[in-house]
């Protein structure tokens, strides 16, 4: 069945250091993926997407590329801010968005 | 953007009793409903999926009896958690799709502590 795997955290990084947490997926056909973002305290909100191959999503900095051969879309961000440490969470859905699988979450902590 | 909202968000209850948390899409309707459990270790264990005026689906392991689900208009669904334990205790979250955004917006959460 369809799943997601990302990289276990937490990660730690320092101010304004490069940023990237790796997700990988498994799907039947041509799913949509996603990266939600949980700051402390709140609920998920969607950080950034993309729906086809080669797309990418890209929000606040971040940036993420669907690639089809290697059924990734790792998160990237140039230079991090504290304000960024939160939990992200990788996520795929079918083509008619009725089921949402979601990897295991990585906290990210970024330090001044 | 849509918005989904939960409410309590925190609650606190005795053995024993039950808990109902409500979430509502506020400025579209949404046929489907999702509810997730937030674990410890941060992973988002899909409960079931709600859908307006028929019985939800539950994923496998989690029990229908305990967990009651009612979505009983377009803009609104609730969680029942009957008979509480303190294992249930956790952070829960609703989420919904509205057709055509092509993805998935969330609520706020509840954490249920139980004593």
């Amino acid at each position: 069945g369809d799943s997601v795997t990302q990289m276990e955290g937490p990660v730690t990084l320092s101010e304004e250091a490069f940023l990237t947490i790796n997700c990988t997926y498994t799907a039947t056909g041509y799913p949509s993926l996603f990266w939600y973002v949980q700051y402390p305290g709140e609920g998920l909100q969607l950080l950034l997407k993309a729906t086809k191959a080669d797309d990418k999503g890209s929000n606040k900095g971040f940036e993420a590329t669907y690639r089809k051969e290697t059924t990734s879309f790792h998160l990237e961000k140039g230079s991090v801010q504290v304000s960024d440490s939160a939990v992200y969470f990788c996520a795929l859905s079918g083509g008619n968005f009725n089921k949402f699988y979601f990897g295991s979450g990585t906290k990210l902590n970024v330090k001044p | 953007g849509a918005v989904v909202s939960q409410h309590p968000s925190r609650v606190i209850c005795k053995s024993g009793t039950s808990v109902k948390i409500e979430c509502r899409s506020l400025d579209f309707q949404a046929t489907t409903m999702f509810w997730y459990r937030q674990f410890p270790k941060k992973s988002l264990m899909l409960m079931a999926t709600s859908n307006e005026g028929s019985k939800a689906t539950y994923e496998q392991g989690v029990e229908k009896d305990k967990f009651l689900i009612n979505h009983a208009s377009l803009t609104l669904s609730t969680l029942t958690v009957t008979s509480a334990h303190p294992e249930d205790s956790s952070f829960y979250i609703c989420s919904a799709t509205r057709p055509g955004a092509g993805e998935l917006f969330f609520g706020e959460g509840s954490r249920l502590t139980v004593l």
